[in-house]
């Protein structure tokens, strides 16, 4: 089984519509992270949360929002889907030790909005 | 704006040669990793470097980091077709509070 498990895979939505995007783990890691990838821009972060309690707007939160549900659950939601926000978008973890720990991915979701 | 920039953006090269890629930064660092992502799929951590190290290896891979230069690359030796994937450096900068900014990448082919 992953490790990092985002649902769904691949996502086709409507403009306006509300969607949300789902990522749990089983490495007990603290920190959780959203990205959005893009063909020739790289991975951008959206949020990230360093605990349960702790939600952080990353470069490009504009249009997104997220709940931490507890240490193994991150969900990422779009309220108002708009078609640049068609997408590969991956959910991460890291640990808090040692310092620098690397991320560990999901395979992503693939959002595209018509 | 991106904090590393990449370079080539894409690099085709045989079986069996070495394949380089570079990467540089624009502030102090703490440390900067590399990854690889096969075609649609989620990134894979290969190496770290921390920022008072100058080279490091993992099997066929060698990391190096000049601070004087905010400059690294990825070496990888005798390559393989099974190299075949996107290549990103991530920086933690001194300032991110541990969030990694990436990279566009480069994408690496190797020809059988």
């Amino acid at each position: 089984d992953a490790d990092v498990t985002q649902t769904p895979r691949n996502r086709i939505t409507k403009t306006g519509k509300r969607i949300m995007l789902e990522c749990s783990q089983t490495k007990g890691h603290d920190r959780m992270y959203w990205y959005r990838q893009d063909p020739g821009l790289g991975l951008r972060l959206i949020y990230y949360s360093f605990d349960v309690k702790d939600i952080n707007k990353g470069e490009i939160s504009d249009g997104y929002s997220v709940s931490r549900q507890a240490q193994a659950k991150f969900s990422l939601s779009l309220e108002s889907a708009i078609p640049n926000q068609t997408a590969l978008y991956f959910c991460a973890t890291s640990g808090l030790w040692p310092v620098g720990s690397p991320l560990h991915f999901g395979n992503g979701t693939r959002l595209t909005v018509t | 704006s991106q904090q590393g920039e990449e370079d080539p953006q894409a690099l085709s090269i045989q079986e069996g040669e070495n394949a380089t890629m570079n990467c540089s930064y624009k502030t102090s660092i703490n440390n900067l990793q590399w990854y690889r992502q096969n075609s649609g799929r989620g990134l894979v951590h290969l190496i770290l470097i921390r920022s008072n190290e100058r080279e490091k290896h993992s099997g066929r891979l060698r990391v190096t980091l000049d601070t004087s230069k905010k400059s690294s690359s990825l070496l990888i030796t005798a390559s393989r077709a099974a190299d075949t994937a996107s290549y990103f450096c991530a920086t933690d900068r001194e300032t991110s509070g541990s969030r990694l900014t990436f990279g566009e990448g480069t994408q690496l082919t190797v020809n059988p």
